[in-house]
């Protein structure tokens, strides 16, 4: 069946470091590929997503680039702030009717 | 409203009574999910409801599980004769459409004591 699998955390950088999540998947067909970003406090928000192979989606500095022959949407950043400090989950939609979604990496960023 | 609205925030109940947690979904959605997350998990799907239906309810763990949205927009689960391993956060999620992102509310904290 359908499943995400991604980077165990947690995960602590300093300010204006690289970041990097890894995520893979499997799926039948085409799926979409989200991230969702979960803030302290807050509920899941969509932070970028692609919907086919090849597509980048970004948002807020953030990019991920779905890659079919590796079947991995690994998340990266070039410099991450504070206020990126949240738990990152990577997520798959394919011809059913539910997100996979996976078990989550807490990044804490440290000024 | 601005987004999906879930109440109440919390609730505490005593293992064996009943509980119903509400989901307001953004307007116009006609997708509505319900998830359910444990500490250190990803959110696991319940139910999917597109229009008043429950097109999909494979993710239910039980009969003790159950949902309604009569008239297409509000949704409620319900959960009978509750016990501690019910204890989770259970979100819920609208989407304009099937194919669409998700977007979710801050989830109700549900604690089975």
């Amino acid at each position: 069946g359908d499943s995400v699998t991604q980077m165990e955390g947690p995960v602590t950088l300093s300010e204006e470091a690289f970041l990097t999540i890894n995520c893979t998947y499997t799926a039948t067909g085409y799926p979409s590929l989200f991230w969702y970003v979960q803030y302290p406090g807050e509920g899941l928000q969509l932070l970028l997503k692609a919907t086919k192979a090849d597509d980048k989606g970004s948002n807020k500095g953030f990019e991920a680039t779905y890659r079919k022959e590796t079947t991995s949407f690994h998340l990266e950043k070039g410099s991450v702030q504070v206020s990126d400090s949240a738990v990152y989950f990577c997520a798959l939609k394919s011809t059913g009717n539910q997100f996979y979604f996976g078990t989550g990496t807490s990044l804490t960023v440290i000024p | 409203g601005a987004g999906v609205s879930q109440t109440p925030s919390n609730k505490v109940t005593e293992k064996g009574k009943y509980v119903e947690l509400r989901c307001d979904p953004i307007s116009g959605h006609t997708a509505l999910y319900w998830y359910r997350q444990s500490l250190g998990q990803g959110p696991e799907f319940l139910i999917y409801f597109q229009g008043t239906g429950a097109a999909d309810d494979s993710g239910l763990p039980n009969d003790r599980f159950f949902a309604v949205r009569p008239e297409g927009s509000v949704s409620t689960l319900k959960i009978q004769r509750t016990e501690r391993g019910d204890s989770a956060v259970y979100l819920c999620a609208s989407s304009l459409q099937r194919d669409t992102e998700a977007f979710f509310g801050q989830g109700t904290r549900l604690t089975v004591v």
